[in-house]
């Protein structure tokens, strides 16, 4: 068990450029989750998957913002046409899903900067 | 909606000392956990503890303890002991058996100092 993996560690990129983050969750979980967070604040959710299957989006996350979790292991997420405001940490997270059983583990999260 | 509020930004405390964090919630969900999480200066959040809603007695992990008042959504966190390694952001969280997410407060800055 190696733990929840993020890559990069860093990205500084322009405003209007595409950006692609990858996340390698624990082996034997089911769930991934995305968040965002910005300095001085709590992680706000992006989205998460069960599985393979999306099964909720925040309204945090604009059409610009889509995720992927093809073969129900590792994930991506990826920003389009990159704004100033995007700029935060985006933190990954797995579970293994069990009734009254949440516990997340966090990965150490992408730092965006967007110029 | 659920929100989690804590009042503290920051906060400090010497070495061997005892300290509690504070953290209410609004929710009108009768079934319900709530967590602590702990995260180092640049390093990944970790889970410290959890209570479930139904249990009415408070969770404990070693050093560190939690207040769960359920009437008055009230979940604090007493750290006894202090040691130099708790020195990070703790953020309070609540989730639910029926929404894969969990909902975050702003975190409180708490430094322990020699």
């Amino acid at each position: 068990d190696t733990g929840v993996s993020q890559d990069p560690r860093h990205k500084i990129t322009k405003r209007g450029q595409n950006v692609t983050f990858r996340c390698d969750p624990i082996s034997e979980h089911n769930r991934l989750y995305w968040y965002r967070q910005t300095l001085g604040q709590g992680p706000e959710f992006l989205t998460y998957f069960q599985n393979e299957a999306q099964l909720e989006k925040s309204r945090l996350l604009s059409d610009r913002f889509s995720a992927e979790r093809p073969k129900g292991s590792f994930s991506t997420l990826e920003i389009q046409r990159t704004e100033q405001g995007d700029s935060a940490m985006y933190l990954c997270a797995s579970s293994t899903w069990g009734q009254f059983n949440e516990k997340l583990f966090f990965g150490s999260g992408t730092q965006l900067s967007v110029l | 909606a659920q929100t989690v509020t804590q009042s503290q930004p920051e906060m400090s405390v010497q070495e061997a000392e005892t300290v509690t964090l504070s953290c209410t919630y609004d929710t009108s969900e009768n079934n319900y956990y709530l967590f602590w999480y702990k995260q180092p200066p640049s390093r990944q959040m970790i889970l410290v503890i959890r209570q479930e809603a139904y249990k009415q007695q408070n969770a404990t992990e070693n050093r560190f303890s939690v207040n769960f008042q359920k009437a008055a959504k009230s979940f604090s966190l007493k750290i006894s002991d202090s040691q130099l390694g708790d020195t990070a952001m703790y953020f309070c969280a609540f989730g639910t058996g029926s929404q894969g997410n969990l909902i975050f407060g702003k975190g409180t800055k708490l430094s322990v100092k020699p």
